[in-house]
């Protein structure tokens, strides 16, 4: 069954560090998307991406995230300078259409430790 | 202000029990999604509905549009359903918000 892959699964960065995690979406998924949760809270809604560009972001998604589809395969988010409050799991995700009418796929999540 | 709220919160089985686990709404929504995560974090998506009801394996999920609430149900519940369920609900413009979760433990 077609997987979405994120690497590394576990990162640690001292605190003002930039960080890319990394995100595999299916192949033939067209919409892409970033979710956070900090360890014990509810899952978030970070970002959404179609057709190379940002459809929809949240209130979390300020200047220091960005996000990017370099080479047609991998899906980035990148946090420009880290804080110890961006410590969380961060969740990619891709669907075929709009996941409001597909659904979507998850991969398994890296871990950030900002320290 | 939570936008998607679930019950319980948390909640333990016995094996083959049949488990109820409730989600309500306050906003308009494109569709809602139940969502299951595993103790190492990882996400599995299991149903998503804009309507009615859908059923998976011994997994049924309902969604009443006018009351703004769904359920997810299991049927003879096992130690292997053990997990965090979350209710999602995505809104126009690819917009999401999470409930909180219920951790299901099912007992042997």
């Amino acid at each position: 069954e077609p997987e979405v892959t994120q690497t590394p699964s576990h990162q640690v960065t001292q605190m003002g560090q930039e960080v890319i995690l990394r995100c595999v979406p299916i192949s033939n998924h067209l919409y892409f998307y970033w979710y956070r949760q900090i360890l014990g809270q509810k899952v978030e809604f970070l970002v959404s991406f179609y057709n190379n560009e940002i459809s929809e972001k949240s209130e979390i998604f300020d200047d220091q995230f960005s996000v990017e589809r370099p080479d047609g395969s991998n899906f980035t988010l990148k946090i420009r300078s880290t804080k110890l409050e961006d410590s969380a799991m961060y969740f990619c995700a891709s669907s075929e259409g709009q996941a409001t009418n597909y659904g979507y796929t998850f991969g398994s999540g890296t871990r950030l430790t900002v320290v | 202000k939570n936008e998607v709220e679930q019950s319980p919160q948390n909640l333990t089985a016995q094996e083959g029990e049949f488990i109820t686990i409730n989600c309500s709404y306050s906003v308009g929504i494109s569709a809602l999604h139940w969502l299951q995560q595993h103790p190492g974090g990882g996400i599995v998506s299991l149903f998503m509905l804009s309507s009615g009801k859908k059923k998976h394996g011994r997994l049924i999920a309902t969604i009443n549009i006018q009351e703004k609430h769904s359920s997810l149900h299991i049927t003879a519940s096992h130690p292997r359903d053990s997990a965090v369920y979350i209710c999602a609900v995505s809104r126009p413009g690819n917009q999401f918000y999470f409930g909180t979760g219920t951790s299901l433990t099912v007992i042997p």
